[in-house]
């Protein structure tokens, strides 16, 4: 049962770097999700994708770009990596959008340096 | 940006005690709460999605209530096991939200043997 499979698990980057992390879920899920997670502050959602071929603002996009590759995969993208960014990053998925619940990702660690 | 509320942030209770905790949410355009039960180094699982006022569900030990009307809802644990221990999220839907999912700190629960 894989589930939500994220990667890279672990990563370090240099301020400026770019890097993409790749998510992909098997459970013909509609929608797909990417949250982070920093100490003492709850899960924040930086992008979601309600449905394939569209993808819409969370509460902190500001630094990230996504693409919903298919029904399957949806990545996210730090154009040009900052200290701010660093974070663990899950991504997820549910059903469809409408409160269902929803299944995450192992997560991935980032730290930018 | 809504508000989600966790209390306590975090408890620490003897194998065998029985114990709760809260979650407060915006009251006015409920659309669903959910439960998650996040392990250290794991992703968070669902426990409960609620919708109804006055819903009350259970899954084994655990069981959560819901009060949309005065904005919210507890989670309450039976005969508390170490295995127990973990960070107890809530994440509330407002129905104006895009159906997007605004995530509590979370409360972490040690239970000592």
């Amino acid at each position: 049962n894989a589930g939500v499979t994220q990667t890279p698990k672990f990563q370090v980057l240099k301020t400026g770097q770019s890097m993409t992390l790749q998510c992909a879920q098997d459970m013909n899920h509609n929608s797909m999700y990417w949250y982070r997670q920093d100490p003492g502050m709850g899960l924040r959602l930086i992008y979601y994708s309600a449905s394939e071929g569209t993808t819409d603002k969370g509460e902190v996009p500001n630094g990230y770009n996504v693409s919903r590759l298919n029904k399957r995969e949806f990545s996210l993208r730090l154009e040009s990596a900052a200290p701010s960014q660093t974070s663990v990053y899950f991504c997820a998925s549910s059903e469809a959008a409408q409160g269902n619940t929803i299944y995450f990702g192992e997560g991935s660690w980032l730290t930018v340096v | 940006i809504l508000n989600v509320e966790q209390s306590p942030q975090s408890l620490h209770v003897q194998e065998g005690d029985s114990t709760n905790f809260t979650c407060s949410f915006p009251s006015s355009n409920f659309y669903a709460l959910h439960w998650y039960r996040w392990e250290t180094a794991k992703s968070p699982e669902a426990l409960f999605v609620m919708t109804l006022n006055g819903d009350e569900k259970k899954k084994g030990r655990i069981s959560a209530t819901l009060n949309t009307k005065e904005g919210y809802s507890y989670l309450y644990i039976k005969g508390s096991q170490p295995e127990d221990s973990a960070t107890y999220l809530c994440a509330f839907i407002g129905g104006g939200s895009n159906y997007k999912l605004t995530f509590g700190k979370g409360t972490l629960l040690t239970v000592n043997p």
